[in-house]
């Protein structure tokens, strides 16, 4: 079955450091991936996407590129803020019937000022 | 433009009591969702439907039943909650068949429930 692996976490970074937040997935032909992100209290919100191989998702300063050859979709900024402070969580699905997310298990990202 | 609403935010419950969870959507979706969402274990599907008047299981169905009898609310209940469902629970719609290629799922705020 398909399945979304996400790095261990929780990751701990001062502001303006670099992030990646690495993402692999395990499934048949060409899902669309996303990048959800859930900020405290609150639900998820759709941060990026992308739906075919090579295509790269981008979002308040966050990039990830769908990568087929290696089945990854890792995210990345270049200077991160405390408000980006979250739990982030990669997925993937397929349109049309089989339209259900597939998550990874998140990860919890703090920015200290 | 609400999106998606969730009722109620927070409930507490005795093991063996039932409730129902109400969720709201208006933007025409044709696809809604439930997941729960546990601690290390990302989110999980519950139940899905395609359409009004259907439903499907999802991963994790067992001890719920769900209802789509209006294309706009996609019901959520626990017959005889015990404590293994406390949890947070999270509805979704989308519309991936709109023709606009969006397959994005939209969420809702979430329900926290405990069962004691």
């Amino acid at each position: 079955g398909n399945s979304v692996t996400q790095m261990e976490g929780p990751v701990t970074l001062s502001e303006e450091a670099f992030l990646t937040i690495n993402c692999t997935y395990t499934a048949t032909g060409y899902p669309s991936l996303f990048w959800y992100v859930q900020y405290p209290g609150e639900g998820l919100q759709l941060l990026l996407k992308a739906t075919k191989a090579d295509d790269k998702g981008s979002n308040k300063g966050f990039e990830a590129t769908y990568r087929k050859e290696t089945t990854s979709f890792h995210l990345e900024k270049g200077s991160v803020q405390v408000s980006d402070s979250a739990v982030y969580f990669c997925a993937l699905s397929y349109t049309g019937a089989n339209s259900k997310l597939t998550f990874g298990k998140g990860i919890t990202l703090s920015v200290r000022p | 433009n609400a999106g998606v609403t969730q009722t109620p935010k927070f409930r507490v419950l005795k093991t063996g009591q039932s409730m129902t969870l109400l969720c709201a959507q208006d933007m025409n979706h044709e696809y809604m969702y439930w997941y729960r969402q546990d601690p290390g274990m990302g989110l999980r599907l519950i139940h899905y439907s395609v359409g009004e008047g259907t439903t499907a299981k999802g991963e994790v169905p067992d001890g719920y039943n769900v209802s789509r009898l209006k294309k706009q609310n996609f019901l959520l209940g626990l017959e005889s909650a015990a404590p293994s469902q406390t949890s947070v629970y999270f509805c979704a719609s989308s519309s991936p068949s709109s023709g606009s290629g969006d397959d994005t799922q939209y969420f809702g705020p979430g329900t926290r429930l405990t069962v004691l």
